[in-house]
């Protein structure tokens, strides 16, 4: 069985900083990891898909991960945070085995501070 | 482009009344799926669908039905409301395939009071 476990329901930074959202995945065979972001009142919108080509992965408005298998990990960065990337962040996992369907960690609150 | 569409937006409902909350998407995916969103539990997946004709269930299908007789729509039914589905559902739609990611409506806010 596969899971997805983000650390700290809630981030806060101010404008300019470092944006660091943590993921750790369990799964018995490769996965495949995404990051899905969430503005209010909407649907999630796919930021970023790792699918084994390359261990550093980059999206959309200037966010990246990276796939570490040592640490079972794939946290997701931007290194200067906009206010409008106020949203809330969310981890999920497939693989073979799962097909199409999606495991999601519980979700990151991030919260931008001017 | 419409993409994935769900109706209704918001509905109220009483404890024991059913509804179903529709889902189309315009893309031709095979794939569809419901999730229901609940604060600090992340989406869980209620039932998906493989392609027309097949539906599985998920990790919370109880409580739930589902049908999938053409690819562009796949209805979720709420056959005797709890205040325990009170919850912001979301359908999503994909190609088959691991990597492939999902599209998603933006959701029906449903309370059972």
């Amino acid at each position: 069985a596969q899971s997805v476990t983000q650390l700290g329901s809630h981030v806060s930074v101010s404008e300019g900083a470092l944006v660091l959202l943590r993921c750790n995945y369990s799964s018995s065979v490769p996965p495949y990891l995404f990051w899905y972001v969430q503005y209010p009142n909407q649907g999630l919108q796919l930021l970023l898909k790792y699918t084994s080509a390359a261990t550093l992965v980059k999206g959309i408005n200037g966010f990246e991960a990276e796939f570490k298998k040592s640490e079972t990990s794939f946290h997701l960065t931007k290194p200067s945070a906009h206010m409008s990337d106020a949203a809330e962040y969310f981890c999920a996992v497939s693989d073979r085995a799962s097909g199409s369907r999606l495991t999601f960690g519980e979700g990151t609150q991030l919260t931008v501070n001017p | 482009n419409a993409g994935v569409t769900q109706t209704p937006k918001f509905q109220v409902l009483k404890t024991g009344q059913s509804m179903t909350l529709q889902c189309a998407q315009d893309m031709n995916h095979e794939y569809m799926s419901w999730y229901r969103q609940d604060p600090g539990m992340g989406l869980r997946l209620i039932h998906y669908s493989v392609g027309a004709g097949i539906t599985d269930q998920g990790e919370v299908p109880n409580g739930y039905n589902v049908s999938r007789s053409t690819t562009e729509d796949f209805p979720l039914r709420l056959l005797s409301a709890a205040p325990s589905q009170t919850s912001v559902y979301f359908c999503a739609s994909s190609t088959t395939g691991t990597n492939q990611p999902q599209h998603f409506g933006d959701g029906t806010r449903l309370s059972i009071l």
